[in-house]
């Protein structure tokens, strides 16, 4: 069955520096790659969706890759702050006759002052 | 200004007692989701609605219903909720297809079963 796979440890880092999430995915081959961010207690947030056909994409201090061959998508955050603390999910939709959206467990980003 | 609002946001039910999440949204999308999501996990796919085309995921337990009664609207219905059912429910819209299922998530409705 379709996978998607994140790391699921915290990534801990120190403010002005830049994050790097990877996603992973497995038995499919999406058309669109989208990430999420999710804070504590709340539903997630819609951040980026990158084509198969665009290596990266980037929005303000956000960038995304993606590798079709490698079947990965990495997300960037640059001079991380504080308030970037969060989980960030990775999702595709799957073309099945419906179009649903799968998520990744996500993984947990400290930003330390 | 809310575009997918959940209702209520904390839910407590006793073990067996039939419970009822609501979700509405005025963003007027075609697709609404319901997923479950427990801590530290993926947010999983129960059932979703294409306009009034309803797909049930595979492993959605049958004690999980849904409704859809309009556009705007739609229900989660657990028949006999169990300890196992304790977890944050979301419910997201998206317009549609390939490009168009950037998701719109609600804040959730937490469910504790005591």
């Amino acid at each position: 069955s379709q996978k998607i796979e994140q790391n699921s440890e915290a990534l801990n880092i120190q403010e002005g520096k830049t994050a790097t999430l990877t996603c992973n995915y497995t038995n499919y081959s999406p058309a669109y790659l989208q990430w999420y961010r999710q804070d504590p207690g709340r539903g997630p947030v819609f951040l980026l969706l990158i084509r198969e056909n665009e290596k990266e994409k980037r929005k303000e201090r956000l960038k995304v890759t993606f590798d079709t061959t490698l079947k990965q998508s990495l997300f960037h955050i640059t001079a991380s702050q504080p308030a970037d603390s969060a989980t960030y999910l990775c999702a595709f939709s799957l073309n099945t006759g419906f179009q649903k959206l799968v998520f990744g467990t996500g993984t947990r980003l400290l930003v330390s002052p | 200004d809310a575009m997918v609002i959940q209702n209520p946001r904390y839910q407590v039910t006793q073990f067996g007692k039939p419970v009822t999440l609501s979700c509405s949204q005025t963003l007027n999308h075609n697709v609404m989701y319901w997923y479950q999501q427990k801590s530290s996990q993926a947010p999983k796919l129960l059932f979703h609605y294409y306009d009034k085309d309803f797909n049930n995921e595979a492993d959605t337990p049958d004690n999980f219903q849904s409704r859809r009664p309009n556009t705007s609207f739609c229900f989660l219905d657990i028949r006999s909720p169990g300890l196992g059912d304790a977890a944050m429910y979301l419910c997201a819209t998206s317009r549609g297809t390939g490009e168009n299922t950037e998701a719109f998530f609600g804040q959730g409705t937490r469910l504790t079963v005591v």
